[in-house]
């Protein structure tokens, strides 16, 4: 069965720290990994990861991606409160061929960044 | 930025009803998804639909459950006879070589 852990749980900072998000998986046919951030509703996404040590940056979130270990982190440098959401990680597995499959999610990070 | 749209945000439904959720994925993408997530747990996924017909579905996924692409647009969940934890937020997705896209959710509550 596939699965997906992520760590810590929960995290409270203060505006200005810098936050790392880990995400452990193990997973069947690896296809990619995705960070997600959920606010109210629908999870947005943050970033696709294939390829391992090479990371990908938005702005002040960055995240790469260790296909050996089988593990990804997400850093957010520099938190907001509007950094304030649930940080979902997932992993997608092939579904046979070229054919894009399912995604195993985690049970999230909840970052509270406080003023 | 083209959306994933999910209609209709809220439903209060009676145990033993039958519900429809509705789903406009992104126009040129050709992989949907429907995935759920109970109060507190983690995101489920419940079935994928590629080319008119279910291409993978989870244990969840079980008699109860029916999915259809009924005019190459819309792509709905049916869920034939509600139970009390059929009770979650049901999230529309679709997949293009960018990534997962997702809708905003259908809260279903039954009471």
């Amino acid at each position: 069965e596939d699965k997906v852990v992520q760590s810590p749980l929960s995290l409270v900072v203060h505006e200005g720290d810098t936050v790392t998000l880990n995400c452990s998986y193990e997973v069947t046919n690896f296809r990619s990994l995705l960070w997600y951030k959920q606010e109210k509703k629908a999870p947005t996404f943050l970033f696709m990861l294939t390829s391992s040590g090479i990371e990908k940056k938005s702005g002040r979130l960055s995240s790469i991606l260790d296909k050996k270990e089988l593990f990804s982190i997400l850093n957010i440098t520099a938190t907001q409160t509007g950094d304030s959401a649930v940080y979902l990680c997932a992993v997608e597995a092939n579904a046979g061929g070229t054919s894009y499959g399912k995604l195993t999610f985690g049970q999230g990070t909840i970052l509270t960044v406080h003023p | 930025e083209p959306e994933v749209t999910q209609t209709p945000s809220h439903q209060v439904t009676q145990m033993g009803q039958e519900v429809i959720l509705r789903c406009v994925p992104i126009s040129n993408h050709l992989y949907f998804y429907w995935y759920r997530q109970i109060l507190g747990q983690k995101v489920e996924f419940l079935v994928s639909f590629y080319n008119n017909e279910i291409s993978e579905k989870s244990e969840i996924f079980d008699d109860q459950f029916s999915v259809e692409r009924p005019d190459g647009s819309n792509f709905t969940l049916k869920i034939r006879s509600t139970k009390l934890e059929d009770s979650a937020m049901y999230f529309c997705a679709s997949r293009t070589t960018g990534g997962y896209t997702f809708g905003s959710g259908t809260r279903l509550t039954v009471v």
